[in-house]
């Protein structure tokens, strides 16, 4: 089973919908958790961060975690053709920023 | 937010020649930098740990001695590939933690490389 897995899509939206997507994680152990963006060619840049059970918004993100699903996601809120990349969800746990990534989801935003 | 350098962001190398990739932490220092590999497709894979002053720590299935590193400051980390195969290309990235920083911050990621082995 892998640390971390997400689906790897495409996922399509059109301009101004909501995406949502979603990552799960095998170890209990896991810490702190983080959505990144990485554009094509590019390194990953990141998105927010969440260590703590419930929401956490940062302008059009909203980042969710359930620890006892072992569940994060990200809710990207009035999609841009800007916002089309792959999108990256780590976990660290107890090495400082030793992450493991997910495999990613590409996202496609549609004008 | 933080910088982290790596050079060269392109190579191409002939088979069995070596290659050596930097990653240079710009306005901070950086104890530990990690160096990550991510085939077309595919997710990051952590390759090692790089310690400063202290040998590196390496994934399971990652050759140490393919991959040699060396991080010789607290400002940079070398990775060097040595004997490349056309197999090694790929595109490799190094991040690196602030020192003194919590553990729940972010890692910041150099431009990455992209290594074409022919």
């Amino acid at each position: 089973q892998k640390e971390v897995e997400q689906n790897s899509g495409p996922l399509s939206v059109p301009e101004g919908a909501i995406a949502s997507l979603n990552c799960t994680y095998s170890d209990r152990g896991s810490q702190s958790f983080f959505w990144y963006r990485q554009y094509s060619g590019k390194s990953p840049e990141l998105i927010m961060f969440i260590y703590s059970n419930g929401d956490k918004e940062d302008g059009r993100f909203t980042a969710q975690l359930n620890k006892a699903s072992q569940y994060v996601s990200l809710l990207i809120r009035d999609s841009q053709p800007s916002d089309s990349a792959t999108y990256l969800c780590a976990f660290n746990k107890g090495n400082f920023n030793k992450f493991y990534f997910g495999s990613g989801t590409k996202l496609n935003v549609k004008p | 937010g933080a910088v982290v350098s790596q050079h060269p962001s392109r190579v191409i190398c002939k088979s069995g020649t070596s290659v050596k990739i930097e990653c240079r932490s710009l306005d901070f220092q950086a104890t530990t930098m990690f160096w990550y590999r991510q085939f077309p497709k595919k997710s990051l894979m952590l390759m090692a740990t790089s310690n400063e002053g202290s040998k590196a720590t390496y994934e399971q299935g990652v050759e140490k001695d393919k991959f040699l590193i060396n991080h010789a400051s607290l400002t940079l980390s070398t990775l060097t590939v040595t004997s490349a195969h056309p197999e090694d290309s790929s595109f490799y990235i190094c991040s690196a933690r602030r020192q003194g920083r919590t553990m729940n911050t972010e890692a910041f990621f150099g431009q990455g490389t992209r290594l074409t082995v022919v």
